[in-house]
C-alpha cells in the first residue's frame, strides 16, 4: 500500500550495534504493527500499538523496542540483545485494531 | 496464544484447475480470518477475509469458508492462472493480534 513507507529497504548491522527501522503511514490509521519474517516461515508479531503513546509486546518482543509518539510513526529498534536479527521486517497498519491490516514494503536486515 | 496450522506447504496445480489451502486454529475466541498473498520479496497483500459470523465469502475466483465448530477455514482459488503463483498465508485474530500460518507456496503450471 502506498500509504505505508518503510525505510531503509536494506540495512546492515554490526556486532553490538543498535539499529532503527522506520515505518510511517499517512492513512490516519490508529493501529500499527511490526512483524518479523524468516525464510519459509509465516509472520511473527514483535510489537503492536493500538493508539498513540501506547504499545504492547507481541510474541517475540525480546531484543526489540518501539515507540509511538506520533500517530503516523512507529519505529522499531533492533538492539544488540537480539542475537539473531537477520530477517525481513514488515510494518503494518489498520484503521482500528479489528480492521484489515495493510503492509509496507519491508526492510531486510542482515549482519555484517 | 493462538496457534494456526496451514496445509499443504507446497501446492502445484495445472492452469485452469482449482487450488485449496486449509488452515486450523486453536482458540475458539478467534473472530477474524484474513488471507494474504505474497510474491517473492514483496509485501503481503490482503486478498480476502472473513469474520466469525459468516460461513462463506466469495470474490470473483477466490472464496473462503469457515467452520467455527471444527475451527478450520479454507481458501479456494478457481480457474487458476500463472499470476496466482505466490505464497499464501492464512491468519487468525484474537484480541486484535494476528497469528499467521507458515504459508503455502502455490505454483500454477502452464
Amino acid at each position: 500500500d502506498g500509504g505505508i513507507t518503510q525505510s531503509p529497504k536494506y540495512l546492515f548491522r554490526k556486532e553490538g550495534q543498535n539499529v532503527t527501522l522506520s515505518c510511517e503511514q499517512n492513512l490516519n490509521h490508529d493501529a500499527m504493527y511490526w512483524y518479523r519474517q524468516d525464510p519459509g516461515q509465516g509472520l511473527r508479531l514483535i510489537y503492536y500499538s493500538q493508539i498513540v503513546n501506547d504499545f504492547q509486546k507481541g510474541d517475540i518482543a525480546e531484543g526489540y523496542s518501539v515507540s509511538r509518539e506520533k500517530k503516523e510513526s512507529f519505529p522499531l529498534t533492533v538492539t544488540s540483545a537480539q542475537k539473531n536479527p537477520t530477517a525481513f521486517y514488515l510494518c503494518a497498519s489498520s484503521r482500528t485494531g479489528d480492521q484489515p491490516q495493510h503492509f509496507g514494503d519491508g526492510t531486510r536486515l542482515s549482519i555484517l | 496464544g493462538e496457534n494456526v496450522e496451514q496445509h499443504p506447504s507446497t501446492l502445484s496445480v495445472q492452469e485452469g484447475d482449482s487450488a485449496v489451502i486449509k488452515c486450523t486454529y486453536s482458540d475458539s475466541a478467534s473472530n477474524y480470518f484474513p488471507w494474504y498473498k505474497q510474491e517473492l520479496g514483496k509485501r503481503p497483500q490482503l486478498i480476502i477475509d472473513i469474520r466469525s459470523n459468516v460461513g462463506e465469502k466469495k470474490d470473483q475466483r477466490i472464496a473462503v469458508t469457515l467452520n467455527k465448530t471444527a475451527k478450520h477455514f479454507s481458501l479456494h482459488i478457481t480457474e487458476t492462472q500463472p499470476e496466482d503463483s505466490a505464497v499464501y498465508f492464512c491468519a487468525a485474530s484474537i484480541s486484535y493480534k494476528l497469528s499467521f500460518g507458515a504459508g503455502t507456496t502455490v505454483t500454477v503450471r502452464a
